[in-house]
C-alpha cells in the first residue's frame, strides 16, 4: 500500500459527458502528480501540483483541468470526454519535488463508451 | 528533449534464471534514472533510483542497476527471478529541478515460466 488513495477505481460513462477522479496523496506529501496510460501513449505526465498551486504541465489536453485544495488532496477533471479518454489514470505523491520519488495510487480506470 | 527507450516489449525468463531489462535513455546532462515495476491491476512502485555517485545502484527484492554514461543506459538486472517478479517495468528519467516530472518508457513486460 503506497498510502495514495485514488477514486473512483472504475468509471464507465459515455462520450460528452464529465467526471470527476480524486486523489488523496500520502499523508505529509505536499506535491501530487496526475499520468494518464493508456496502450497506444503509453505513461504520459499530465500535471503536477505543490501545495495547492500549479507546478509543471505535460500533455493534458485542453479538456482536462486539474487542482489541488488546501487539504492537499486533488482532482483531476475530464469534460467533453471522447472514446479515446479510456485510459487508466494515475496520481503519484512525493515528498520533495527534485528527487522522481514518487507513489502511485492504483488508478482510475476510465472507460468512455 | 529527454526520451526514454526500453527495446523490449515483452521478455520471457525460467524462474532461477538471471534477467536484464535494457533501458537508453536520451538527455542531455547526468539524468535522474529510476526503475519503476508495475504488477497487475497495481500502481507503480519504485525499485530503485540513481542520482548520482556510484554507478551500480542497489534496489528492493533484490534488483539492482548500473549507469553507463558511454552507452547512455540504465540496465535493471536481477540473478535469480522469482515467479512473483512478473510485472511489467519501466524506465524513466527525470531533470529534477522544480517538479518531479517523469518521463516513461514504454515498458518491458516480464513472463515468468516455471
Amino acid at each position: 500500500d503506497s498510502g495514495v488513495t485514488q477514486t473512483p477505481k472504475h468509471l464507465i460513462t459515455a462520450t460528452g459527458q464529465r467526471v470527476t477522479l480524486r486523489c488523496s496523496p500520502r499523508s505529509g506529501d505536499l506535491s501530487v502528480y496526475w499520468y494518464q496510460q493508456s496502450l497506444d501513449q503509453g505513461l504520459q505526465f499530465l500535471i503536477h501540483y505543490y501545495n495547492g498551486e500549479e507546478r509543471a504541465k505535460g500533455n493534458i489536453l485542453e479538456r482536462f483541468s486539474a487542482q489541488q485544495f488546501p487539504d492537499l488532496h486533488s482532482e483531476l477533471n475530464l469534460s467533453s470526454l471522447e472514446l479515446g479518454d479510456s485510459a487508466l489514470y494515475f496520481c503519484a505523491s512525493s515528498a520533495t519535488v527534485n528527487t522522481g520519488e514518487l507513489f502511485f495510487g492504483e488508478g482510475s480506470r476510465l472507460t468512455v463508451l | 528533449a529527454q526520451s526514454v527507450t526500453q527495446p523490449d516489449i515483452h521478455i520471457t525468463v525460467s524462474e532461477g534464471a538471471s534477467l536484464e531489462l535494457r533501458c537508453n535513455y536520451s538527455y542531455g546532462a547526468t539524468p535522474y534514472l529510476f526503475w519503476y515495476v508495475q504488477s497487475p491491476g497495481q500502481g507503480l512502485q519504485l525499485l530503485l533510483k540513481y542520482f548520482s555517485g556510484d554507478t551500480l545502484v542497489q534496489g528492493i527484492k533484490g534488483f539492482e542497476a548500473e549507469f553507463k554514461r558511454s552507452q547512455s543506459s540504465f540496465n535493471l538486472r536481477k540473478p535469480s527471478v522469482h515467479w512473483s517478479d512478473a510485472a511489467e517495468y519501466f524506465c524513466a528519467v527525470a531533470h529534477g529541478g522544480a517538479t518531479n516530472k517523469l518521463i516513461f518508457g514504454t515498458g518491458t513486460l516480464l513472463a515468468v515460466q516455471p
